[in-house]
């Protein structure tokens, strides 16, 4: 079962721009994690935070968590066309077994 | 390097021919877990272990065994494989679950016929 759902499905933006990505998820969580993608290969971990931390910073990357409102955003600043790629949250639930269950994903595209 | 590696990359078959796909990983990672990627449905677990000999279902375990004899090693085992079961296949590892980033294979192909 999908947790998390990200939004917008599909992202096109220009070389230098800010790229936006949220994600929603249902239940209570130990963590969000956040992975990028590119086409048909393996996920590639970005960034992790957990319940207890709203904001996360890593390069050129910053994630915010609000519990309240089951909501995490991902920010890639000054993009660059290497960062066209899928990007997916994924949740840690605090019950139903110890695993990842992802979402379905952004799929962003940064233009020359 | 550390890693996880699958193999085959890509796998063509027919319906009820059994195969296995295999995953390892060189990170002395504890746990370790199997996802299907399909078009508009994200990831998908199929099972997981969380040490040697102890494995679990996943979301979507119907026609798939694994085992995990060694801790670097849990292969996927399709015994009669349908064409409903045509999917990218990722093997993932992580010191210990959801509470640590998890490590992706390459990914394998595979084509049910």
């Amino acid at each position: 079962s999908q947790q998390g759902e990200e939004d917008p499905q599909a992202l096109s933006i220009q070389e230098g721009e800010n790229a936006t990505m949220n994600c929603s998820y249902k239940t209570s969580i130990n963590n969000l994690q956040w992975y990028r993608q590119n086409s048909g290969r393996g996920l590639v971990h970005l960034i992790l935070i957990r319940s207890n931390e709203r904001e996360k910073h890593s390069g050129r990357l910053r994630v915010t968590l609000d519990t309240s409102k089951k909501s995490s955003s991902l920010l890639i600043t000054a993009s660059r066309a290497a960062d066209t790629a899928s990007y997916f949250c994924a949740t840690g639930s605090t019950g139903g077994g110890n695993k990842l269950t992802f979402g379905t994903g952004t799929q962003l595209k940064v233009e020359l | 390097e550390a890693q996880v590696t699958q193999n085959p990359r890509y796998l063509i078959t027919v319906t009820g021919k059994k195969l296995t796909v295999t995953c390892s990983q060189n990170m002395n990672h504890e746990y370790m877990s199997w996802y299907r990627q399909d078009p508009g449905l994200g990831l998908r677990q199929i099972y997981y272990s969380m040490n040697v000999e102890v494995t679990d279902k996943g979301d979507v375990p119907e026609g798939y065994k694994v085992s995990r004899k060694e801790k670097r090693n849990f292969p996927l085992i399709l015994e009669s494989p349908s064409p409903n079961q045509t999917s990218l296949y990722f093997c993932a590892s992580s010191p210990g679950g959801q509470n640590y980033g998890y490590t992706f294979g390459s990914g394998t192909r595979l084509t049910v016929v």
